[in-house]
């Protein structure tokens, strides 16, 4: 098993374009996330999904957008991005709500 | 919303020696987890707390759940150059009657090294 992986690993984008950022499990799991990690704040919530084809807001959405349309998969888009969203992204998966969290390796992304 | 105060911020200790860290919150959580991230990986779980006054060891690693389910600490002993790293604790709660998303609230890390 793979367990959870990003793609791509690093990027580097220009202000106003737009990418998406893929994580794909493949252990089944239920439950999706996607994180921000900034230096000296955590990893912070983007958003999350319960299962195939639902999505729900997190604690800092804004300027990102996601979608599950197959259970591995987990997408997240950025439609343009600012250099705010400067940061490394985690994704991670779990079984259930009450179950370990998987975290992928990660993808850095730098915004020009 | 809720945040996590976890202290210190950063160590740097001589081999051998115990560390202790730990996490404070305004908030009750129902589960407490620490995690430790490796540079350029993502956090791997090392203990998963879910009962008030909990104690739970992992090798070197001892982790408490705090009475008042504001708190945890993380315990290593005798620590060796591998420690090294930023651990993170996380905090999930939910109140009776909502559903439990598996959303989990993180602390700001502590950074170790570990002197040889």
């Amino acid at each position: 098993n793979a367990g959870v992986t990003q793609t791509p690993k690093f990027r580097v984008l220009k202000t106003g374009q737009s990418m998406t950022l893929l994580c794909a499990q493949d252990m089944n799991h239920e439950y999706m996330y996607w994180y921000r990690q900034d230096p000296g704040m955590g990893l912070r919530l983007i958003h999350y999904s319960v299962g195939e084809g639902t999505t729900a807001k997190g604690e800092v959405p804004d300027g990102y957008n996601v979608s599950r349309l197959k259970k591995q998969n987990f997408l997240l888009g950025l439609e343009s991005a600012a250099p705010s969203q400067t940061s490394v992204y985690f994704c991670a998966s779990s079984w259930d709500r009450n179950n370990e969290q998987f975290f992928g390796p990660g993808t850095r992304l730098t915004v020009l | 919303g809720q945040q996590l105060n976890q202290s210190p911020q950063s160590m740097f200790i001589q081999e051998g020696e115990d560390v202790s860290m730990n996490c404070t919150s305004s908030s009750i959580f129902n589960t407490w987890l620490w995690y430790k991230q490796e540079p350029g990986e993502g956090p791997v779980l090392l203990i998963a707390l879910y009962k008030a006054g909990e104690l739970t060891s992992n090798g070197r690693l001892t982790a408490q759940f705090g009475i008042t389910r504001k708190d945890s600490f993380l315990n290593i002993s005798a620590s060796i150059p591998s420690d090294v790293g930023i651990y993170f604790c996380a905090g999930q709660s939910y109140s009776h009657g909502s559903s439990n998303t598996g959303k989990l609230i993180f602390g700001q890390g502590t950074t170790l090294q570990v002197k040889p």
